[in-house]
């Protein structure tokens, strides 16, 4: 159980393109959903909160216009990632939590962008 | 604001050697405590987790302990194998919908 699929893996674009990545919970419902930021040999940064139904929270310093965020259902939550730039370049990991089972969060696999 | 820090790697370890990855945390209120695992090239998995002082998380033969008055939770295994080789992240929880906090990561190397 508490399987989080990501989708795409992997992706490459042009510069000034948008980019959307989906994350779904397949088996529970996620009222909040997570997504992080890997830089390579580094920790994980979490960017925002997805709240289904509602705006998304976004940690300091992260672009709201540039990072749009939606969780439109209790399964599903989509990270596109508008006008990419190199820099943009980052491996994307969702989470949900399921507080059925203790409030822990389930990874997805990751999407790693590379933008050109 | 919440932080975490654990020990930097890479650490290296022979086969069936002792185990501990030192975690340690400052928060406001009272955290959850977790433990992931990143095999190479795979997402995050669970592999335990505390939600209160001296609550013991374990599975795979792993062991943390969440000790409020240290702040740490320390992760332990007492005969490692070559598959244990992976990065291991501690975070925390403030609880609620608030998002995990990441240690840096340890590199585990475990040779035959």
């Amino acid at each position: 159980g508490a399987v989080v699929s990501q989708h795409p893996s992997r992706v490459i674009c042009k510069s000034g393109t948008s980019v959307k990545i989906e994350c779904r919970s397949l088996d529970f419902q996620a009222t909040t959903m997570f997504w992080y930021r890997q830089f390579p040999k580094q920790s994980l940064m979490l960017m925002a909160t997805s709240n289904e139904g509602s705006k998304a929270t976004y940690e300091q310093g992260v672009e709201k216009d540039k990072f749009l965020i939606n969780h439109a259902s209790l399964t599903l939550s989509t990270l596109t990632v508008t006008s990419a730039h190199p820099e943009d370049s980052s491996f994307y990991i969702c989470s949900a939590r399921d507080y059925g089972l203790g409030g822990a969060q389930y990874f997805g696999p990751g999407t790693r962008l590379l933008v050109l | 604001g919440d932080s975490v820090t654990q020990m930097e790697g890479p650490v290296t370890l022979s086969e069936e050697a002792f185990l501990t990855i030192n975690c340690t945390y400052t928060a406001t209120g009272y955290p959850s405590l977790f433990w992931y695992v990143q095999y190479p090239g795979e997402g995050l998995q669970l592999l335990l987790k505390a939600t209160k002082a001296d609550d013991k998380g374990s599975n795979k033969g792993f062991e943390a302990t969440y000790r409020k008055e240290t702040t740490s939770f320390h992760l332990e295994k007492g005969s490692v194998q070559v598959s244990d080789s992976a990065v291991y992240f501690c975070a925390i929880s403030g609880g609620g919908a608030d998002g995990l906090t990441f240690g840096k990561g340890t590199h585990l190397i475990i040779q035959p």
